[in-house]
């Protein structure tokens, strides 16, 4: 079954750096799209990130642009977020989902990882 | 960019009872790119209906979703305990994905 675990969350002070990771299985990561859709507490979904299925093609919402950077290695079946510059406003459990190609919908999800940014 | 509006920002209802949520884009939008998420406190959100109108796998049938344009409908034909949730749409266009900032379904 399609499985996605993400990991690396943790309290990071303002302005440091992060490095999420998302590990897939269950599927044929390399031919999916995969994303990144954050939750700050209490509040909605913001997609942050999402990248093509060979890598190609990398997007990122305004809010992170500049900042964070999405990548994958399709050798381990793994999704990456690199967060630089992090802000307060970016506390959020971070969730990896896979992209169906066609609709450009998000079929799985995983159950997200915590990243808390505070001083 | 194009917004996605959800209404009402919660809904109050009985089990068995018949659930109609809105989403209003701001502008017009592909029908086969609006999906529908639901998701229970805790959990990560769960994949309902793809391309407007599509049931995911494994959904049940008393949830169905219509709409096209900028106007966009998910219907609970009656719902049961499990439903009571949070439910968000979403849309991609111009390489971007964006969701709506979500429904509260809650036990009246």
């Amino acid at each position: 079954q399609v499985q996605l675990v993400e990991s690396g969350g943790g309290v990071v002070q303002p302005g440091r750096s992060l490095r999420l990771s998302c590990a897939a299985s269950g599927f044929t990561f390399r031919t999916y799209l995969v994303h990144w859709v954050r939750q700050a507490p209490g509040k909605g979904l913001e997609w942050v990130a999402g990248i093509w299925y060979d890598g190609s093609e990398k997007f990122h919402a305004d809010s992170v642009k500049g900042r964070f950077s999405i990548s994958r290695d399709n050798s381990r079946n793994t999704l990456y977020l690199q967060m630089n510059s992090l802000r307060a406003e970016d506390t959020a459990v971070y969730y990896c989902a896979r992209g169906d190609l066609r609709t450009r919908c998000l079929d799985y999800w995983g159950q997200g990882t915590l990243v808390t940014v505070s001083s | 960019e194009i917004v996605l509006t959800q209404s009402p920002g919660t809904l109050s209802l009985s089990p068995g009872e018949r659930v109609t949520l809105s989403c209003r884009a701001s502008q017009s939008v592909y029908s086969d790119h609006l999906t529908w998420y639901q998701q229970k406190p805790g959990q990560a959100p769960r994949l309902l209906i793809y391309g407007a109108s599509n049931r995911a796998t494994g959904i049940p049938d008393r949830f169905s979703g219509s709409g096209s344009g900028t106007d966009f409908t998910l219907t609970i034909s009656r719902l049961e305990p499990e439903d009571f949730a949070v439910y968000y749409c979403q849309h991609y266009g111009s390489s971007l994905w964006t969701f709506g900032q979500g429904t509260k379904v809650e036990v009246k």
